[in-house]
């Protein structure tokens, strides 16, 4: 069974500063790797999706890695801003039958001034 | 290109009522999705439709939860009697295709809150 994990739980910034969320997950065998950002009361925004050939992935300043073979990803976030305040979800689709995606719980994000 | 989306953005009933929620996907996407997401945690899968036919519903609690899309398009999710458990945001998404090469795009969401 294909489980997810996201750490921290919770990660503080002053803005301006680099940062790395992490995901880690448990069966190594995905087809794919999304990261969403969720802001308070809202639904998700995709952000990044890297298929499982592929090393990283990058969106202005985003940039997203995968390693499959240790079920590691990692969210890079440069010269944080105020606005990228949100939690922060990845999600893997498990191998076979519906392939439905499993989410970490998030990590919850805030940039200070 | 219009997003997903889903009405009401809010609902409050007691419990025993019922309730039901409504999505309207991407044009052109395949595959429709609702997840519960509770308070703090990832959202969770109920039920996955590929065009008009069910993929996916194992973790759907079908003697309360029901969910149909009718020609393919639109969806709706019933909940009927609703529990305090249910208390929660109701998400739809869709997909191109299925989730293994496909982006999901998701609406804003139905926050459900049980009394």
């Amino acid at each position: 069974k294909q489980e997810v994990t996201q750490i921290p739980a919770a990660l503080s910034v002053p803005e301006g500063e680099n940062l790395v969320l992490n995901c880690s997950f448990t069966d190594s065998a995905i087809y794919n790797l999304q990261w969403f950002r969720q802001d308070p009361g809202k639904g998700l925004t995709s952000l990044l999706l890297i298929q499982s050939s592929q090393r990283e992935q990058t969106s202005g300043r985003l940039n997203a890695s995968l390693d499959k073979s240790s079920g590691r990803s990692t969210l890079y976030i440069a010269a944080s801003q105020p606005g990228d305040s949100a939690t922060y979800l990845c999600a893997v689709p498990t191998q076979g039958g519906s392939e439905k995606l499993v989410f970490g719980k998030g990590t919850k994000l805030t940039v200070n001034p | 290109e219009a997003g997903v989306a889903q009405s009401p953005r809010y609902k409050i009933i007691e419990k025993r009522q019922s309730v039901a929620f409504w999505c309207n996907p991407i044009s052109g996407h395949a595959t429709l999705y609702w997840y519960q997401q509770i308070l703090g945690q990832g959202p969770k899968l109920l039920i996955q439709f590929q065009n008009n036919g069910v993929v996916d519903d194992s973790q759907l609690p079908k003697d309360r939860f029901s969910a149909e899309r009718l020609k393919g398009v639109d969806s709706t999710l019933k909940i009927q009697p609703a529990k305090l458990e249910d208390s929660a945001v109701y998400l739809c998404a869709s997909s191109f295709q299925g989730p293994a090469y496909n982006e999901q795009f998701f609406g804003p969401g139905t926050r459900l809150t049980v009394l």
